[in-house]
């Protein structure tokens, strides 16, 4: 079974930008793995910002994007706020199964 | 507006089994895809399985292959996840997700513990 790998922390200062991956054991990943990433902050359920790769959804700051980066998907903040503080999960495609990253704990500091 | 509501969890001893359910409302159910998530305390989320619209195509991932089965009621608007040897890493908040992951239910809890 594949594994979904992302950074299990980052930092960023506030009005700064940082840029999270999710890559996938199996090789590059591509727009067919259809990337998700979600936004979960504690004793919440999570919150989804982006899917199959850039798409937004109405709720998703435009401060957030994703995108495909060197084999990896990526989201991307511009102009960090301190409400973006929280666990940021990936989510693969695989043929029909999904898998989850590990979670980046991103700290606004 | 969009709601899921999840209901069924509770505590049960491992090897038993346990229903839940995840009541939809405020959509058009029937067209939807669907998903169950679960979280174990403190950890990661885990996608858990998929049931297409018709309930024609289904997935699950390999943690839970063979001991759950996913399906739903489009009539009741209704999505179940059956659970069946449940085990102590089962234990989790379990979460409904329409489709692409747009719309999460609240959560129910499932505790596997002797």
């Amino acid at each position: 079974q594949a594994v979904v790998t992302q950074e299990p922390s980052l930092t960023v200062s506030p009005g700064g930008t940082v840029t999270l991956t999710c890559g996938s054991s199996t090789g590059a990943v591509t727009s067919g793995h259809y990337p998700y990433w979600f936004q979960q902050k504690p004793g919440q359920a999570p919150r989804t910002l982006i899917y199959d790769t850039s798409n937004k959804h109405s709720w998703t700051p435009a401060r957030f994007s994703g995108s495909l980066l060197g084999g990896k998907a990526a989201l991307t903040l511009s102009g960090a706020q301190p409400e973006d503080e929280a666990e940021y999960y990936c989510l693969l495609s695989y043929s029909g199964a999904r898998l989850f990253g590990g979670g980046t704990k991103l700290t606004v500091l | 507006e969009v709601q899921l509501v999840e209901s069924g969890g509770g505590l049960v001893q491992p090897g038993g089994s346990l229903r839940l359910s995840c009541a939809a409302s405020g959509f058009t159910f029937s067209s939807y895809e669907m998903n169950w998530v679960r979280q174990a305390p403190g950890k990661g989320l885990e996608w858990v399985s998929y049931i297409s619209s018709s309930g024609s195509t289904i997935y699950y991932a390999d943690s839970v292959k063979g001991r759950f089965t996913i399906s739903r009621d489009n009539a009741k608007n209704s999505l179940y996840l059956q659970m069946n040897s449940l085990r102590a890493e089962d234990t989790a908040v379990y979460y409904c997700a329409r489709a692409h992951f747009d719309y999460w239910g609240q959560g129910t809890l499932v505790t596997v513990s002797s």
